[in-house]
């Protein structure tokens, strides 16, 4: 069974610029969520989605939003990059039924 | 709003010891926590999952044990070896606002486990 998928692994963008993440979770799972890892702030939530519909945020600026497909494979956004938006973004899948979570390998994004 | 706190921060043990690692949280409304291993610019590996209606989970030499209305948990690691050298990370799953369903996720800042031959 293939496990969450995250593409790109990494990228470089500039300052302005916009980047947008992709998530595919493990066959069967519903649920998608997305964190932010940074050396200072460590693992923050950012969203998540299930069936599509967005079910809890974290306290993150606009910039960030994301979405989630019928087929439940889902996407991140960010416009208007930040230095600080450096960090490395883990996408989760779960089942709702235990709410396990399982995690992609990650998408790492510097900003110069 | 729910804080984790991981105790030690950091961990430095010779081959073969037992250990324990710390978590704390402070609102007891929980759905489940978790526990991970990160290993250095890698994804989170799930090591164990406790519902909030149960006290403790084992697998292999890991056992973690949940005590909500203390606001704790630990995760117990028999006969350490090398190999087990990693950040320990910490999630609790809080309730919704209904109190029906899962609501957010919060972690704490990390154990970094290091363990020598």
């Amino acid at each position: 069974k293939a496990g969450v998928t995250q593409t790109p692994r990494y990228l470089i963008k500039t300052r302005g610029q916009q980047v947008t993440l992709s998530c595919s979770p493990i066959s069967g799972h519903r649920s998608v969520s997305w964190y932010q890892q940074t050396p200072g702030q460590g693992l923050q939530f950012l969203f998540e989605y299930f069936s599509e519909t967005q079910r809890n945020k974290g306290n993150f600026p606009g910039r960030f939003s994301g979405r989630q497909f019928s087929n439940s494979r889902s996407e991140m956004n960010v416009s208007t990059l930040e230095l600080g938006d450096s960090a490395l973004y883990l996408c989760a899948s779960s089942l709702k039924s235990t709410g396990e979570l399982f995690f992609g390998e990650g998408s790492r994004l510097t900003v110069l | 709003k729910q804080e984790v706190t991981q105790i030690p921060a950091a961990l430095s043990v010779p081959e073969g010891e037992n250990l324990v690692l710390n978590c704390s949280f402070t609102d007891s409304a929980i759905y489940n926590l978790q526990w991970f291993r990160q290993d250095p610019g890698k994804g989170l590996t799930s090591l164990l999952l406790i519902q909030s209606s149960q006290r403790e989970q084992t697998s292999g030499r890991l056992n973690a044990s949940l005590d909500k209305s203390s606001g704790r948990s630990t995760l117990y690691i028999a006969a350490s070896q090398p190999g087990d050298s990693a950040t320990y990370l910490c999630a609790v799953r809080s309730l919704n606002a209904g109190g029906t369903s899962y609501g957010k996720l919060t972690f704490g800042q990390g154990t970094i486990l290091t363990v020598h031959p």
